[in-house]
């Protein structure tokens, strides 16, 4: 059962566009909220996270917007460039678990020159 | 930098073979997990460790184990390996203290013939 529903599979992109890719979750335990960066041929690394207690974070280009009472949140690439082109995840974690995360299925993003 | 290392970024192997894929890192973290990435399902949990000789299964454990017995390193074995294991394989570490991030390492893809 799949706890964390990401769309789209696949986005493409103009540089300078706003890609925004979308999550929704069921578990109203999950209290932790990352996004992970994949690059081809490396293992991912964490982007950005939010808690649901403020409904958006920014750090440079890159936003989350969360919306508790839908139950979703998404991940905003401001002016990107080409170099942002990679596989994008985002991932929820159960209150009180220190270890776990359900990750969603993935996002392919591409950004043209 | 934390360093999370597999031993081998590709591994072929046929079916019935005993396969292990090992993994250390460097942070002296207490948790380490072992997920696999398949196209369309993101990463999925196949075993974790919070401590040295514990584990717990995660969402897809059937038809591999887990071995732990020092803090650094942490070793997924394929019992009898299967074509349907054909994935790439991906270990991850963490610290428990707060909203610490996994590491991972940049995976092993593994082909059973």
């Amino acid at each position: 059962q799949q706890q964390v529903k990401q769309s789209p599979q696949s986005l493409i992109v103009q540089k300078g566009g706003i890609p925004i890719i979308n999550c929704a979750y069921e578990n109203t335990a999950f209290d932790y909220f990352p996004w992970y960066q994949q690059f081809p041929g490396k293992g991912p690394a964490l982007l950005i996270a939010i808690r649901p207690d403020v409904s958006e974070k920014k750090e440079g280009r890159f936003t989350i917007s969360f919306n508790k009472s839908a139950k979703q949140f998404s991940l905003h690439i401001m002016d990107s460039q080409p170099g942002d082109s990679a596989t994008y995840f985002c991932a929820a974690r159960i209150s009180g678990s220190a270890r776990q995360l359900t990750f969603g299925s993935g996002t392919q993003l591409t950004v043209l020159p | 930098d934390v360093k999370v290392t597999q031993s081998s970024r590709y591994l072929v192997k046929r079916t019935g073979e005993k396969v292990f894929l090992e993994c250390v890192q460097d942070m002296d973290h207490e948790n380490m997990f072992w997920y696999r990435q398949d196209p369309g399902l993101g990463l999925r949990l196949i075993y974790f460790s919070y401590d040295v000789k514990m584990k717990e299964k995660g969402d897809i454990p059937e038809g591999y184990s887990v071995s732990r017995e020092k803090k650094e390193r942490f070793s997924l074995i394929l019992e009898s390996a299967s074509t349907n294991q054909t994935s790439m394989y991906l270990c991850a570490s963490s610290s428990v203290r707060g909203d610490q991030p996994q590491h991972f390492g940049d995976g092993t893809r593994l082909s059973i013939l």
